[in-house]
């Protein structure tokens, strides 16, 4: 039974492109939500997918957008990349009406 | 502002002690609890969770307390093993804007020594 698996692990961006991470949820899965973690801090809730729509949305401008397909694979698109948007990008599903949501291993995302 | 809290960066225990891991939190619409643990270079695993309807959770080595009056919860690990070393957060969700998504804590390092 495969897990959360995320693509592509690593990448190096330059400040203004724009990326896509690309995520695919536990098999029985059909909630996928995104994470966004920096050095030293713990995972920051970015949104969560659920039907194909944005269900829940965290404190993160707009220049961070993601799609669900009917497959339930998931993909984060960040726009106009800042220096600061360097972290580690956390997918996670879960099945609708549970807490407990199963993380892959992650992108790491560099911007220079 | 940081609604879920853990004041402890890091704990140092020897192998075959109990870790005690704490974490507190101050939304009141959180009933939902949960602790991963992160290894480097991986994404974090769940570990146990536990619900605001209940005290206690136990699930082998590990048990988690939930004291609600006071917004407090804790994790046991007992007997600590070395492989129990990573890095410890917990996280919280609950009804209204907070449902859906988890809230962390900064994390805990964990050391158990042979």
């Amino acid at each position: 039974d495969a897990g959360v698996t995320q693509s592509p692990t690593h990448l190096i961006k330059t400040r203004g492109q724009q990326v896509t991470l690309r995520c695919s949820p536990k098999s029985g899965h059909d909630t996928v939500s995104w994470y966004q973690q920096a050095l030293g801090q713990g995972p920051q809730f970015i949104f969560q997918y659920y039907e194909e729509e944005e269900r829940q949305r965290g404190n993160f401008p707009d220049r961070f957008s993601g799609h669900q397909f009917p497959n339930y694979s998931s993909e984060l698109n960040v726009n106009a990349l800042l220096l600061g948007d360097s972290a580690l990008y956390l997918c996670a599903s879960s099945r609708d009406g549970r807490y407990e949501q199963y993380f892959g291993p992650g992108t790491r995302l560099t911007v220079t | 502002d940081q609604q879920v809290k853990q004041n402890s960066p890091s704990l140092s225990v020897q192998e075959g002690r109990i870790s005690i891991l704490n974490c507190d939190y101050t939304n009141s619409m959180f009933d939902y609890f949960l602790w991963y643990k992160k290894y480097p270079a991986e994404g974090p695993t769940f570990l146990i969770s536990i619900s605001s309807i209940k005290d206690k959770n136990e699930d082998g080595r590990f048990t988690v307390f939930l004291n609600k009056s006071a917004k407090h919860l804790s994790l046991h690990i007992v007997p600590s093993q070395p492989g129990d070393s990573a890095v410890y957060f917990c996280a919280a969700s609950g009804r209204g804007t907070s449902y859906g998504k988890l809230t962390f804590g900064q994390g805990t390092i964990l050391t158990v020594h042979p």
